[in-house]
């Protein structure tokens, strides 16, 4: 039962240009969301993060929305850098607090110089 | 930088066999956690320590399993009569009481590879 789902395994972007990654939660207690990104051999590094109480917030190139009543939310980039080719995780908790996270599969961004 | 240190790094072990992996966390946080990840897979919850008292454990880590944090300063994670699916990333991660989730800071894991 895949609570935190990240449909899309891969993504291609130009550098410069914008980068959209989705995540969908169906665990409608889920109340805190972040982004991580990953690089290979090395562990996750927190990026971005967001409360149920907002729709938005934004850090930087990086800027992450949510969509309570669909269960989505979205990580934007931009512009994308060579320096973002990553995986990132879309986590999920149900309170701030509950020290565990539920992670999705991960997208792999590729931003073509 | 004394971030968190997990080692070994990689290790190979032949199935059946006994593994231990040893995680550091930054020295003034107090809660450490263990998670697992597969190939193609995020990250999943195995355990979390609170200083050295184990709160919670996920389905996941099995009998074979075990963990430790003896002084709530180190951690060790067991894993006994290894089996191939056992094969994964085992990411440790820390963070300082009160900021929950948001204050993780991972490890790079310690990659295992059961033949």
């Amino acid at each position: 039962d895949q609570q935190v789902k990240q449909n899309s395994p891969s993504l291609s972007v130009q550098e410069g240009r914008i980068s959209i990654l989705n995540c969908d939660y169906t665990n409608s207690m889920f109340d805190y969301f972040l982004w991580y990104k990953k690089y290979p051999a090395e562990g996750p590094t927190f990026l971005i993060s967001i409360s149920s109480i907002k729709d938005k917030n934004e850090d930087g190139r990086f800027t992450v929305f949510l969509n309570k009543s669909a269960k989505h939310l979205s990580l934007h980039i931009v512009p994308s850098q060579p320096g973002d080719s990553a995986v990132y995780f879309c986590a999920a908790s149900a309170w701030v607090g509950n020290e565990k996270l539920t992670f999705g599969t991960g997208t792999r961004l590729t931003i073509i110089p | 930088d004394t971030g968190v240190s997990q080692d070994p790094r990689h290790k190979i072990t032949k199935r059946g066999q006994n593994v231990t992996f040893r995680c550091d966390p930054i020295s003034e946080h107090n809660r450490l956690y263990w998670y697992r990840q597969t190939l193609g897979q995020g990250p999943e919850f195995l355990t979390y320590f609170q200083n050295e008292a184990q709160l919670e454990k996920s389905r996941l880590l099995s009998d074979r399993f075990s963990a430790e944090r003896p002084k709530g300063s180190f951690s060790t994670l067991e894993i006994q009569r290894t089996e191939q699916g056992d094969s994964a990333m085992y990411l440790c991660a820390s963070s300082p009481t009160g900021t929950g989730t948001f204050g993780y800071t991972f490890g790079s894991g310690t990659r295992l590879t059961v033949v």
